[in-house]
């Protein structure tokens, strides 16, 4: 089956970096994103990994490894609004068509 | 992005009575949505596989009699939560994925909070 595993709550202090991590069994592997989504908010796209490595996209960065099942997802320079929950997806063929599964989500609380 | 809009964002309901959620792609067209349901401090959960012209793909344990899905243009798919009970308060949010596209994300709409007395 699938199954995607990150941590529920982080801490982390305005203007620091936090990495996030994400480990993921899987088969089919076709990509795996990292959305950002705010209390009583839609989540919204922040990266994408099909390939081993590093992407990076401002503050915000994102690795995979597809041999281990993992990822994360790398934040610098805190603000405080990026107190939110981060969630880890990974698309998967299923046939002839791919789905998108989420993780539970890591609630990041970023303090001053 | 690609704009992805839900209606209502709230509705409150009466047990018994079916709601209507409405998910719209404004600037594309999507022939695939998808439903996701969300508890609270919990993460989406795949309900369903909505295709435009032909039926819903429904994921194990969503009840397609309770959920009925309709995609009837590219621009349009509905979730009908029929003889809603509270333990179907949640939050509900579609999303669909434009083409072509290089990464393939979904682009989500605004949910709609679902509240059964």
């Amino acid at each position: 089956g699938q199954n995607i595993d990150q941590p529920t709550e982080m801490t982390a202090t305005e203007g620091a970096i936090v990495q996030i991590n994400c480990t993921y069994q899987t088969s089919g592997f076709n990509g795996l994103f990292w959305y950002q989504q705010h209390a009583g908010e839609a989540p919204t796209f922040l990266s994408y990994n099909v390939l081993d490595g590093l992407e990076e996209k401002g503050r915000f960065s994102s690795f995979l490894s597809r041999s281990k099942g993992y990822s994360y997802l790398l934040l610098k320079e805190l603000q405080m609004k990026d107190s939110a929950s981060y969630l880890c997806a990974v698309r998967y063929a299923l046939g002839s068509s791919y789905k998108l599964i989420f993780g539970s989500g890591t609630r990041l609380l970023v303090r001053p | 992005g690609a704009v992805v809009s839900q209606h209502p964002s709230r509705v409150i309901c009466k047990s018994g009575t079916s709601v209507k959620i409405e998910c719209r792609s404004l600037d594309f067209q999507a022939t695939t949505m998808f439903w996701y349901r969300q508890f609270p401090k919990q993460s989406l959960m795949l309900m369903a596989t909505s295709n435009e012209g032909s039926k819903a793909t429904y994921e194990q344990g969503v009840e397609k009699d309770k959920f009925l899905i309709n995609h009837a243009s590219l621009t349009l798919s509905t979730l009908t939560v029929t003889s809603a009970h509270p333990e179907d308060s949640s939050f509900y949010i579609c999303s669909a994925r434009t083409l072509p596209s290089n990464t393939g994300e979904l682009f989500f709409g605004e949910g709609s909070r679902l509240t059964v007395l």
